[in-house]
């Protein structure tokens, strides 16, 4: 099946700082990106749907400013948590699709961020 | 807004019986899939059915579809212990992004 994965699949930060987290699908090409946010015990949260080349369509509620979305190649997407606090911490979940209504999405491992 | 309602939130049973979880949802969809998710780490993708579906198997997974309801159901079989992770429910929502039930944790006593 379809891999995708991300990088770092951990990171502890300070808090005011900067965390780039990276997804790549390595075996197809994905025409949109997905990224979920995952507190404990809950459910995942569609944060933003990126498609490559053009901007991300963010969810109600979720700042565009602050989680910063890249979709530069049809393999590559990063989300950048830019000056990170400690509410930021949760577990961050990439998914990617080669396109179409109704396909079915690969989901990378997850990275947890700790924000100290 | 999430999607989907899931039931029971949690799930607590014996080896080698069957589980059984329910997800609702909110408006219309062109498919229903099912993921798992082992604590802290990603999802793993179990099974998809589409709107015009009602029944799918897949090994010890059985999910059913009522569109008229708009509820699907997981039943795994002859559970075991290996199968303890939380179940969620993800539907299109009409469009190209899936949208996440709340998810029920399993957990199954060997």
């Amino acid at each position: 099946g379809a891999v995708v994965s991300q990088h770092p699949s951990w990171v502890i930060c300070k808090s005011g700082t900067s965390v780039k987290i990276e997804c790549r699908s390595l075996d197809f090409q994905a025409t949109t990106m997905f990224w979920y946010r995952q507190f404990p015990k809950q459910s995942l949260m569609l944060m933003a749907t990126s498609n490559e080349g053009s901007k991300a369509t963010y969810e109600q509620g979720v700042e565009k400013d602050k989680f910063l979305i890249n979709h530069a190649s049809l393999t590559l997407s990063t989300l950048t948590v830019t000056s990170a606090h400690p509410e930021d911490s949760s577990f961050y979940i990439c998914s990617a699709s080669s396109g179409g209504r109704g396909d079915t999405q690969y989901f990378g491992p997850g990275t947890r961020l700790t924000v100290l | 807004s999430q999607q989907g309602e899931e039931d029971p939130q949690a799930l607590s049973i014996q080896e080698g019986e069957n589980a059984t979880m329910n997800c609702s949802y909110k408006t219309s969809i062109n498919n229903l899939q099912w993921y798992r998710q082992n604590s802290g780490r990603g999802l793993v993708h179990l099974i998809l059915i589409r709107s015009n579906e009602r029944e799918k198997h897949s090994g010890r997974l059985r999910v059913t579809l009522d569109t008229s309801k708009k509820s699907s159901s997981l039943l795994i079989t002859a559970s075991r212990a290996a199968d303890t992770a939380s179940y969620f429910c993800a539907t299109d929502a009409g469009g190209f992004k899936t949208i996440f039930g709340a998810g029920t944790r399993l957990f199954v006593k060997a």
